[in-house]
């Protein structure tokens, strides 16, 4: 069954800190693709960064970075030097399949991230 | 950078109505996708298009529900006739390949009544 999990209802830090948000997934696919997206207070859906489930490097961009544990079937989102701005709501979502396969993606249920000044 | 755009953004409708959800793609990507969030919750996945087709769609894409994209125009979601439980923020998505993440609209909220 496929299926993402976010078990992270609302995370609240200080500006300038990092945060970790947790996202676990199953899939009986060898192939699949996990991305992160963020939802702001306007409701528009921001993509953030991705990683492939070949790939062993964590992916990074900008202040965003992956901590991928694949044994751990485990995608946590790194994010460094928080701004206010960062403030949303964050979503894990999966992608089975190889890159031709035009499938859908399975979201979990976001994690709210709030930063304080 | 490229945006997918949606129209309106907002649409209320009575119950058993007909209503169409616009969407504007960016112009050269290849898939669609439409997906389904209620009152800020989990996204749920509608429906995917390549090519002039249906590739994949959910339980929730009902028999009321149809898509299409004439001419490479608008990629339309329609609902006919609209239930009550149809009331939800309507995602487009589109994307260049179907290994890259799809971008999205900022959505249609739909209000049945």
């Amino acid at each position: 069954a496929q299926k993402v999990t976010q078990t992270q209802t609302s995370i609240s830090v200080m500006e300038k800190t990092t945060v970790t948000m947790d996202c676990v997934y199953e899939t009986q696919d060898s192939s699949y693709f996990l991305f992160w997206y963020k939802q702001t207070a306007s409701g528009e859906i921001v993509f953030l960064i991705r990683q492939d489930s070949y790939k062993k490097e964590n992916a990074t961009v900008g202040h965003y970075s992956l901590n991928f544990q694949k044994p751990k079937s485990s995608i946590g989102l790194i994010i460094t030097a928080t701004q206010i701005e960062d403030s949303a709501v964050y979503f894990c979502a999966m992608r089975e399949g190889e890159v031709g396969d035009n499938s859908k993606l399975i979201w979990g249920l976001g994690t709210s991230l709030v930063v304080n000044p | 950078g490229p945006k997918v755009l949606q129209i309106p953004s907002h649409q209320i409708i009575d119950m058993g109505q007909m209503v169409t959800l616009n969407c504007d793609p960016v112009s050269n990507h290849l898939y669609f996708y439409w997906y389904k969030q209620i009152l800020g919750q989990q996204m749920e996945f509608l429906v995917n298009f390549y090519n002039g087709k249906v590739m994949e769609k959910s339980k929730l894409f009902k028999d009321q529900f149809s898509v299409e994209r004439p001419d490479g125009s608008y990629f339309t979601l329609k609902i006919q006739p609209t239930a009550l439980e149809d009331s939800a923020v309507y995602f487009c998505a589109s994307s260049l390949g179907a290994g890259q993440a799809p971008l999205f609209g900022e959505g249609t909220r739909l209000s049945v009544l």
